[in-house]
């Protein structure tokens, strides 16, 4: 079965302190991976995917095949990045799915 | 830039109604997509399309129904909406090829009465 698990519905951390928010996910094919972002009364956006391996805001994120993780992380976090984040996984047949979202609290 | 638009930011709808909710998008994309949106749950796929008039069930269709009868629009219907389908409703399109993003609408908030 296809899922994407993210552990922590809610993250606090302060500012200037490293963030990870972590994803795993469930697929027996070739996954493509995204993480998406949400911040207050905003759209839901793209903020980086697997496949590029870019560093999007300071934000990076490494597939791990053995572990079926790809935790997003950032080594200085900023007020700014307080938001919803969601990991989501992309089928071979364009099906995606997403995790539950990690909502991230950056404390002044 | 690519515009994915959804008809109501806010719709109100008394038990047992249909319902429709529209979504038009403007880049050519083969593919669209509904979710929900409910705190705690994240995005959960209701119905894709990846081409007009081809639809695949997603993980909660149970209740729902789609038409895309144009390749820009696809419109999610609620047959006979009840309270549990009271949530934030996201459209997403993208294009049919290996790791393109998804873009998403505002979104439409559905208060079923």
């Amino acid at each position: 079965a296809q899922r994407v698990t993210q552990p922590e519905k809610l993250l606090s951390v302060f500012k200037g302190a490293p963030v990870e928010l972590k994803c795993n996910y469930s697929y027996s094919g070739s996954p493509e991976l995204f993480w998406y972002v949400q911040y207050s009364r905003q759209r839901l956006q793209l903020l980086l995917r697997h496949i590029s391996r870019e560093s999007i805001k300071g934000f990076t994120a490494d597939l791990n095949k053995g572990e079926t993780s790809f935790h997003l992380k950032k080594p200085f976090a900023q007020e700014e990045d307080s938001a919803m984040y969601y990991c989501a996984l992309k089928t071979s047949y364009d099906k995606v799915i997403f995790g539950p979202g990690t909502s991230l609290s950056v404390i002044p | 830039d690519v515009k994915v638009t959804q008809s109501s930011r806010y719709l109100v709808k008394r038990t047992g109604e249909k319902v429709f909710l529209e979504c038009v998008q403007d880049m050519d994309h083969e593919n669209m997509f509904w979710y929900r949106q409910d705190p705690g749950l994240g995005l959960r796929l209701i119905y894709f399309s990846y081409d007009v008039k081809m639809k695949e069930k997603g993980d909660i269709p149970e209740g729902y129904s789609v038409s895309r009868e144009k390749k820009e629009r696809f419109s999610l219907i609620l047959e006979s909406a009840s309270t549990n389908q009271t949530s934030m409703y996201l459209c997403a399109s993208t294009l049919g090829r290996i790791n393109q993003p998804q873009h998403f609408g505002d979104g439409t908030r559905l208060s079923i009465l």
